[in-house]
């Protein structure tokens, strides 16, 4: 099955760029999507690679390319705090995979 | 905006069966697939499994055995029952909408807020 691996942590000070990476073999051809979870629900912020859902900050973005796609949040701010989730589908199996997650601390 | 809601107990013994409903409201059933995934306390995501409106199902390969979903058009509703439970089953369980696979991908667009499920005597 496929395996998609994100680090379990990310540290930026406020008004920084964080970058979540989230691996996995070729996956450059997948569309990944992305999940802010703080205590609660998670929440759809990035889809489709690059692509944000109506009222998140342009200050979300995210990019794909060979082993490795990435959720770029620049200007961090304290409210941003949270864990990521990475998301892709598996055509063979129709199954969706999720990422470990990485938690987010702002420093 | 489509707002789910997950109901259930809270408290289930290990051997029996979890039953959990969401309820859709701000939109159909229909055209849409339905999830469920849920949360082990500290841990992430695990996908149970999805389902078409009209019945059709996916489940985890590592669940598939004990997960059984359905769904009520006429109440706007989907339902998860996992059974012989054990305390491996704690976690906290999300419904959430599916997208129509376009190409090869789809996402889940909107949650509901979880709910907490322990498996305890």
């Amino acid at each position: 099955s496929y395996v998609l691996t994100q680090p379990p942590s990310v540290s930026v000070a406020p008004g920084q760029t964080a970058r979540f990476t989230c691996g996995g073999n070729n996956i450059g051809s997948k569309s990944v999507h992305w999940y802010q979870q703080k205590p609660g629900q998670p929440l759809l912020v990035v889809y489709d690679d690059n692509d944000r859902p109506s009222g998140i900050p342009e200050r979300f973005s995210g990019s794909n390319s060979g082993n490795t796609a990435t959720l770029t949040i620049s200007r961090v701010e304290d409210g941003d705090e949270a864990d990521y989730y990475c998301q892709a589908w598996d055509r063979s199996t129709d199954h969706p995979v999720f990422g470990g997650g990485t938690k987010l601390t702002v420093l | 905006q489509v707002q789910l809601q997950e109901s259930g107990p809270g408290l289930v013994k290990p051997s029996e069966t979890l039953s959990l409903t969401c309820t859709v409201s701000g939109g159909a059933l229909r055209s849409y697939y339905w999830s469920w995934i849920r949360q082990p306390p500290g841990k992430g995501l695990e996908w149970i499994g999805y389902m078409y409106y009209s019945g059709s199902t996916n489940y985890n390969p590592s669940l598939k055995s004990r997960v059984t979903m359905s769904a009520d058009t006429s109440k706007n509703q989907f339902s998860l029952k996992l059974n012989s439970v054990t305390a491996a089953d704690t976690a906290v369980y999300y419904c959430a909408r599916l997208l129509p696979i376009v190409g090869t991908t789809t996402h889940f667009d909107f949650w509901g807020q979880g709910i907490l499920v322990t498996v305890s005597s």
